[in-house]
């Protein structure tokens, strides 16, 4: 069964400061997704990440995929109040979607001015 | 708006009854997925279908629950005889051959 861990759960940051968001799972992929959902919202898409050393970028935020480590890590440099929010990754094991996607539980995350 | 639609965005039933959500998807896609989310925890993975066909359905949470997508368009998942434990948001997820997929805004039921 696979399993996809986060950490940490939560995370409270001051404004400017650099922070990582770690996931690790347990069965091989190389197509993993991380999501960010605001409060009673659905989910936002913001990266795919579809091989071993993958690394994207957009804004403040970069995630990067290690599929020998099975882990992915999403980076937040000089955190701003707007990215506060609860991030997702997720991982497709079978390649296609025809597994769903298996999320890990959320990083929590508050950035305080 | 061309994303993924879910309707209604919020139903409140009492224990027993039969709740139905419809799921839009966005009109290129032909992969249509179910999760369901609890408070404090990520989507789990209920069904997808390809098409109109249901291509995974043995995660869905037990016999109460059901979904079709007749002509591979909208779809519906329906939960008879509903728990209070069933209670959660119920999301619709999009995508084209098995690549990014998109969410809708979720329904949120409510089992009184």
């Amino acid at each position: 069964e696979l399993k996809v861990e986060q950490n940490p759960l939560f995370l409270s940051m001051q404004e400017g400061k650099n922070y990582t968001i770690y996931c690790n799972y347990s069965t091989t992929s190389d197509r993993l997704y991380w999501y960010r959902q605001d409060p009673g919202k659905s989910l936002e898409s913001l990266f795919v990440l579809l091989s071993n050393g993958a690394v994207k970028q957009e804004g403040r935020l970069m995630a990067s995929l290690d599929t020998k480590a099975r882990l992915s890590t999403l980076h937040i440099t000089a955190a701003v109040h707007d990215l506060s929010a609860t991030y997702f990754c997720a991982v497709d094991i079978s390649g296609g979607g025809a597994d769903g996607l298996t999320f890990g539980k959320g990083t929590h995350l508050i950035i305080q001015p | 708006d061309t994303g993924v639609s879910q309707n209604p965005r919020h139903k409140i039933t009492k224990r027993g009854q039969n709740v139905t959500f419809r799921c839009d998807p966005i009109s290129e896609h032909n992969r249509l997925y179910w999760y369901r989310q609890t408070l404090g925890q990520g989507p789990e993975f209920l069904t997808y279908f390809q098409n109109e066909a249901q291509l995974e359905k043995s995660r869905l949470l037990s016999d109460r629950f059901s979904a079709e997508r007749p002509k591979g368009s909208f779809s519906t998942l329906e939960i008879q005889r509903t728990e209070q434990g069933d209670s959660a948001m119920y999301l619709c997820a999009s995508s084209f051959a098995g690549y990014e997929q998109y969410f809708g805004p979720g329904t949120r039921l409510t089992v009184t």
